[in-house]
């Protein structure tokens, strides 16, 4: 069963818009995850942030958690064509991860 | 600098027949996964290998059965294939279990479609 929610499921925006996707999730967790899909490749490890952190940056990625709601945001600033891709917020159940639908992100210039 | 690297990329099959994916990783990880995505159903874990010598089901893993070969390989079986695998499988890796805070690395995935 699907752990994490991303919302929305789809979203399209012009180069050097912010992008910001959302994941909502069902219980506790150790640690939430965000990852990126290229079309027809594997999942690639973006940013961990752990249950008591409340914010967490890397570059253009900013990445929020607010464990009271059970919520995640993904927040991407500058957009560029390079960031199309589909996002997937994953949370840890024991061994194994766990991961949302996807939200899929367009990028045009 | 490999990374995950799974064999082969492409297989059609026909219903009923066999296949072995397999998978391989040089960064020296103890646990591997095995996951098949579907279009709107995000991934999902079929069985996994927290460490060498391990193997535990995840969420779907009927119809399915794995090898932990040594630390690198982690193989996937598909004994008698049906349509309803047809599907993108992707094998993983992490140093860790995930809740010790480490990402997993993917795999490109192999397409497989059981006619």
């Amino acid at each position: 069963s699907q752990q994490g929610e991303e919302d929305p499921q789809a979203l399209s925006i012009q180069e050097g818009e912010n992008a910001t996707m959302n994941c909502s999730y069902k219980t506790s967790i150790n640690n939430l995850q965000w990852y990126r899909q290229n079309s027809g490749r594997g999942l690639v490890h973006l940013i961990l942030i752990r249950s008591n952190e409340r914010e967490k940056h890397s570059g253009r990625l900013r990445v929020t958690l607010d464990t009271s709601k059970k919520s995640s945001s993904l927040l991407i600033t500058a957009s560029r064509a390079a960031d199309t891709a589909s996002y997937f917020c994953a949370t840890d159940r024991g061994t194994a991860l766990i991961f949302g639908k996807g939200t899929t992100l367009s990028v045009s210039s | 600098n490999a990374g995950v690297t799974q064999t082969p990329k492409f297989q059609v099959l026909k219903t009923g027949q066999s296949m072995t994916l397999q998978c391989a990783q040089d960064m020296n990880h103890n646990s591997m996964y095995w996951y098949r995505q579907d279009p709107g159903m995000g991934l999902r874990l079929i069985y996994y290998s927290a460490s060498e010598g391990t193997t535990d089901k995840g969420e779907v893993p009927n119809g399915y059965n794995v090898s932990r070969l040594n630390k690198r390989e982690f193989s996937l079986r598909l004994e008698s294939a049906a349509p309803s695998q047809t599907s993108v499988y992707f094998c993983a890796s992490s140093e860790v279990p995930p809740g010790s805070y480490q990402p997993q690395h993917f795999g490109d995935g192999t397409r497989l479609s059981i006619l």
